[in-house]
């Protein structure tokens, strides 16, 4: 059963509309990331946040924004969609590690598959 | 963080060991090395990770050269569900750019029967 859920889980939409992908977890991670992925290639992070009402942008730079308003819920929303935003979106959330010990891991949605026609 | 090479893609007969190798040359004392795997279509799983000794757990073993230049992920019984892009990474646990994961290009196994 997962731990972190993202939806839609495939969405075709026209250009123009405006979208929100939804990423929630129950594991009450503080932080939580949002990365980009075009087929065969690697993933590329576009938006993380470190806790409630805090929000960054990634290392890639993405026409997206993302609210961080509880802890267990970090949507992304397109105003406008293009087709140049046609990707697969990747929520992930982490903990903060015990002291002592190294950073325990990334959990991973299943994604959100876009394609904007 | 310090840059980590894989080979682009390895095959591996099922049932057998498959040893995964990453490069870490620029590796930093405060840096741990990570293990991903991402089956098609799917998102990232992580399995293991490590800072200078060795690590077991039930996925995966993870073996670091005493010089942590560089490490081997071992799938001690490789199935065909092991087929996946590994991702290996290397990052600090601290800091102000804490907790992200730059992913690169990874190794695609390949499990045959």
């Amino acid at each position: 059963e997962a731990d972190i859920y993202q939806t839609p889980r495939y969405l075709v939409i026209g250009t123009g509309k405006k979208i929100t992908l939804e990423c929630s977890q129950t594991m009450g991670h503080d932080k939580m990331y949002w990365y980009q992925q075009d087929p065969g290639m690697e993933l590329h992070l576009i938006h993380y946040s470190y806790g409630v009402n805090s929000t960054e942008k990634g290392d890639l730079s993405s026409e997206s924004t993302v609210s961080r308003i509880r802890t267990e819920h970090f949507p992304l929303t397109l105003e406008s969609a293009r087709p140049s935003h046609t990707s697969q979106y990747l929520c992930a959330s982490s903990a903060l590690p015990h002291r002592g010990q190294g950073f325990y891991g990334y959990t991973f949605g299943s994604g959100t598959r876009l394609t904007v026609v | 963080d310090a840059k980590t090479t894989q080979p682009t893609s390895m095959d591996c007969a099922e049932g057998r060991a498959a040893n995964l190798p990453c490069n870490h040359s620029t590796i930093s004392g405060n840096e741990y090395v990570y293990w991903y795997r991402q089956i098609h279509s799917q998102g990232p799983q992580y399995i293991i990770h490590g800072l200078k000794n060795n690590e077991t757990n039930e996925m995966a073993s993870l073996i670091i050269t005493e010089d942590r230049k560089s490490s081997t992920l071992i799938l001690p019984h490789a199935t065909l569900r092991d087929t996946a892009v590994y991702y290996c990474i290397v990052r600090v646990a601290g800091g102000t750019s804490y907790g992200k994961l730059t992913f690169g290009q990874g190794t695609i196994l390949t499990v045959h029967p």
